[in-house]
């Protein structure tokens, strides 16, 4: 099993609807992040955990929210997509303490088309 | 890794040759970096790392060299294999508090067989 498994992979909706992007890990890390992924640009932070009590917005956290519901498990939803939300979409996961680096583990990615 | 509009630089490389990736940065005070590699349909990566106190940095294969004066990251690929075909991408860390990143947009690595 992958560490940091998001669902679905793949998704097409409609312009208005609600949709959540959900993400869990096995690797155990207090730290969790949500990513968006364009053509031309690189890796844009929507929204990081520190902590299941920790939400904090990243630079583009318009038009998003997420939830922590546990440990292992951040879920990001957006409240009526719009189709400039069509993108690949990243979950990850850091601890320093636990590691050699400071890097993050990423998880395979969302396709999200709105239409 | 710099980014050209939507299209992302290529670079073709001779299968056995040595690649070298480059990247500029974008802000004098980060004081990490690191360099990812994203295969067609999966995330991101994580290769070799650096911290500003160095300049150099090699692990299995590859090598990161790090030039502050110009704010420039390279990142070397000895006896480049097919299975290295990839985007390539660095992040410097801007806090190192909250290990937030700036990411640079790739560059499109492929191996000539």
């Amino acid at each position: 099993d992958a560490d940091v498994t998001q669902t679905p992979r793949n998704r097409i909706t409609k312009t208005g609807k609600r949709i959540m992007l959900e993400c869990s890990q096995t690797k155990g890390h207090d730290r969790m992040y949500w990513y968006r992924q364009d053509p031309g640009l690189g890796l844009r932070l929507i929204y990081y955990s520190f902590d299941v009590k920790d939400i904090n917005k990243g630079e583009i956290s318009d038009g998003y929210s997420v939830s922590r519901q546990a440990q292992a498990k951040f879920s990001l939803s957006l409240e009526s997509a719009i189709p400039n939300q069509t993108a690949l979409y990243f979950c990850a996961t850091s601890d320093p303490a636990r590691g050699s680096n400071y890097g993050y583990t990423f998880g395979s990615g969302t396709r999200l088309t709105v239409v | 890794g710099e980014s050209v509009g939507l299209h992302l630089p290529t670079l073709s490389v001779q299968e056995g040759d040595n690649s070298i990736i480059n990247c500029a940065y974008s802000n004098s005070a980060s004081d990490y970096f690191i360099w990812y590699k994203q295969e067609s349909g999966k995330g991101p990566q994580f290769i070799i790392d650096i911290r500003s106190n160095m300049d150099k940095r090699q692990g299995q294969r590859v090598t990161v060299l790090l030039n502050k004066t110009v704010k420039h990251l390279s990142l070397q690929i000895a006896a480049t294999q097919p299975g290295d075909s990839a985007v390539y991408f660095c992040a410097e860390n801007l806090d190192s508090g909250t290990y937030k990143y700036i990411f640079g947009t790739g560059t499109r690595l492929k191996v000539l067989a």
